[in-house]
């Protein structure tokens, strides 16, 4: 069975441009969550999306959106980055929000130069 | 909010030898989960052990297992044996049960283990 897969692994764009990240959870699950791992700031929760809805929102900025698409796949989107956005961006994701196991990607490494 | 305090930023320890992680959290809340993950350089976050509040018992996984002290919300982890693939950084996280749109992860800043050959 495939896990959670995130696309792509790298990115490298430039200060004011957008990004979109883009996860597969694993088949079954409805519920995935975009977490930020900045360098010495630990996992900061980014959004929940449950059923193609969202459920709950980290401390971040607008320009940080997503969406959930029919197929429970999800994309996340940053708007206008700065080089604070340089960061590893993990995906989760689990049968259901009340589920207590989520289970993560590789992440997708953003880098704004 | 929850606040989760890992006042370890790196530990080491020799292979077979037992080391122990500390973590903190901060919760007003009766009913909740605590976690233990490991992120290898391979980035892929894995789930360690898990403790549910309500329950008194210590959670145990193979060499795994933490102790969980609810009054004085102390949530460690005992690694025994240790290997060199338990070389990773480890990761509490807390979340709570309460239902609604509380269902996320709060993790602490990480503790990075090293395992000496």
């Amino acid at each position: 069975e495939a896990g959670v897969t995130q696309s792509p692994t790298h990115l490298i764009k430039t200060r004011g441009q957008q990004a979109t990240l883009r996860c597969s959870p694993i088949s079954g699950h409805t519920s995935v969550y975009w977490y930020q791992q900045a360098l010495g700031l630990g996992l900061q929760f980014l959004l929940w999306y449950d059923e193609g809805e969202e459920r709950n929102r980290g401390n971040f900025p607008p320009r940080f959106s997503g969406r959930q698409f029919p197929n429970y796949s999800s994309e996340l989107n940053v708007n206008a980055l700065e080089l604070e956005d340089s960061a590893l961006y993990l995906c989760a994701s689990s049968l259901g929000g009340w589920v207590t196991e989520a289970f993560f990607g590789q992440g997708t490494r953003l880098t704004v130069v | 909010a929850q606040t989760v305090t890992q006042s370890q930023p790196e530990m080491s320890v020799q292979e077979a030898e037992t080391v122990t992680l500390s973590c903190t959290y901060d919760t007003s809340e009766s009913d909740y989960y605590l976690f233990w993950y490991k992120q290898p350089p391979s980035r892929q976050m894995i789930l360690v052990i898990r403790q549910e509040a309500y329950k008194q018992q210590n959670a145990t996984e193979n060499r795994f297992s933490v102790n969980f002290q609810k009054a004085a919300k102390s949530f460690s982890l005992k690694i025994s044996d240790s290997q060199l693939g338990d070389a990773a950084m480890y990761f509490c996280a807390y979340r709570s049960n309460s239902g609604g749109s509380n269902y996320k992860l709060t993790f602490g800043k990480g503790t990075l283990l090293t395992v000496n050959p």
